[in-house]
């Protein structure tokens, strides 16, 4: 089966700082990924997407996110965070249906 | 935008009782779905709907849940006889398309609490 792992758990990053979130997949094919963020108490928004093209994706608020055939990586970056950027990262993938990873939770400090 | 809505967003029951879960997909969505997050876990698949039928559905989807699409509009999931375990987040979600990489649109969710 597909599946997606988020190797960090809890990451706590500077405001202003750069941030990174790791996500690994397991895919036979070329995947269909996704990154969502879960700010307390809402929905899952989809902030980008990745299936074919270009390996380097933007999406909304800032992130990007590359995709790393080699690596079976598709790590999330953003060069400088804000405080309101503090949520819960769920790398998915998508097989007919989603399956997502643990997610990383996200904090910022002052 | 377009969003799918969720109603309760919050809803406490008693272990037993039936609860039903409601949603508004997208209008022009055709592939429906609920995920359900147990506090401090993974969201996790539960079912997908299409075409007024059941397409997939997680080993979690045992015959207490059904889901329902009684109009044009809604969504449901019911769980008939909840037991502390169903306490969990409850996400619907939607899409236009089964073409790989279309994303799926997800709802705010709702608490369940079974006491």
């Amino acid at each position: 089966a597909q599946s997606v792992t988020q190797p960090d758990i809890h990451i706590t990053v500077s405001e202003g700082a750069s941030l990174e979130l790791r996500c690994n997949y397991s895919y036979g094919a070329t995947p269909y990924l996704f990154w969502y963020v879960q700010s307390p108490g809402q929905g899952l928004q989809l902030l980008l997407k990745y299936f074919s093209g270009d390996t380097l994706v933007q999406g909304i608020k800032g992130f990007e996110a590359e995709f790393k055939r080699s690596q079976s990586s598709f790590n999330l970056r953003k060069p400088s965070v804000h405080w309101s950027d503090a949520a819960e990262y769920f790398c998915a993938v998508d097989d007919y249906k989603l399956s997502f990873g643990a997610g990383t939770t996200v904090t910022v400090r002052a | 935008e377009p969003e799918v809505t969720q109603t309760p967003s919050h809803q406490v029951t008693q272990m037993g009782q039936e609860v039903i879960l409601r949603c508004v997909p997208i209008s022009n969505h055709l592939y429906f779905y609920w995920y359900r997050q147990i506090l401090g876990q993974k969201v996790e698949f539960l079912v997908s709907f299409y075409n007024n039928e059941i397409s997939e559905k997680s080993e979690i989807f045992d015959d207490q849940f059904s889901v329902e699409r009684p109009d044009g509009s809604n969504f449901t999931l019911k769980i008939r006889s909840t037991k502390l375990e169903d306490s969990a987040m409850y996400f619907c979600a939607s899409k236009l398309s089964d073409a790989g990489g279309s994303p799926l649109h997800f709802g705010n969710g709702t608490r369940l609490t079974v006491t």
